[in-house]
């Protein structure tokens, strides 16, 4: 298994500003993925994050919005930028367990408010 | 494509049994299933891959069937623990994408 934290755990934002959130594992890991969740809702994957690779967004998601950065195996950050009412969530980083077979694993989450 | 899950919600008493169902349009090269209870993160529950295997863990188990596109998730003699909502999550191109979930409570 993997340990995942996410600083910050909540902030809460004015609108047209950005939040970077960061996402720290306690060992090395080569797929990282960022979600995002809205309160009572299924999880909505913005991007996979590999290392020495450029991000890749789902669809309705851009770099321009969420900026995402990757320096190391352990490490990523996820910008949120020029922030709206609507992108207040939950934002979840997760890793892929380098052990036997696909186990997915997930930080405790950065809860987003923007006014 | 994202996989339907059903029921949407259910409520039990404690010691009854419960199936989630999932299905997908797609074909499946496996299925994974989370448990998620309010405020937390999701946990891993496990996974399943191509080869109709049945899992078990602790008195909850899972079948895929990969020809009906189809998994499901047994809860037996639930507990109180059990409530929290139900993702499964399926997967292709080496990423998760998961379902609306099934909300699960369980009454004492």
């Amino acid at each position: 298994s993997a340990v995942i934290s996410q600083k910050p755990s909540r902030d809460i934002c004015q609108r047209g500003t950005s939040l970077t959130i960061q996402c720290q594992v306690d060992s090395q890991v080569t797929m990282m993925f960022w979600y995002r969740q809205q309160p009572g809702q299924s999880l909505t994957l913005i991007a996979t994050a590999n290392q020495g690779s450029e991000a890749t967004y789902e669809s309705g998601f851009v770099i321009d919005k969420f900026p995402i950065s990757r320096p190391n195996l352990t490490f990523s950050t996820l910008t949120v930028s020029n922030m709206s009412p609507e992108d207040s969530s939950i934002y979840l980083c997760s890793v892929v367990s380098q052990g036997a077979g696909y186990e997915q694993y997930f930080g405790p989450g950065t809860r987003l408010t923007v006014t | 494509q994202q996989p339907v899950q059903s029921p949407q919600a259910v409520i039990l008493r404690e010691g009854e049994d419960a199936v989630i169902n999932c299905s997908s349009s797609k074909a499946l090269y496996s299925v994974h299933w989370y448990r998620q209870k309010h405020g937390e993160a999701p946990v891993f529950l496990m996974i399943l891959l191509k080869g109709g295997e049945q899992k078990g863990h602790d008195k909850i188990s899972a079948s895929f069937n990969e020809k009906k596109q189809q998994s499901s998730l047994y809860l037996t003699a639930s507990q109180l623990s059990y409530s929290g909502t139900y993702f499964c999550g399926t997967e292709a191109d080496d990423k998760i994408i998961f379902g609306k979930g099934t909300r699960l409570h369980i009454l004492p």
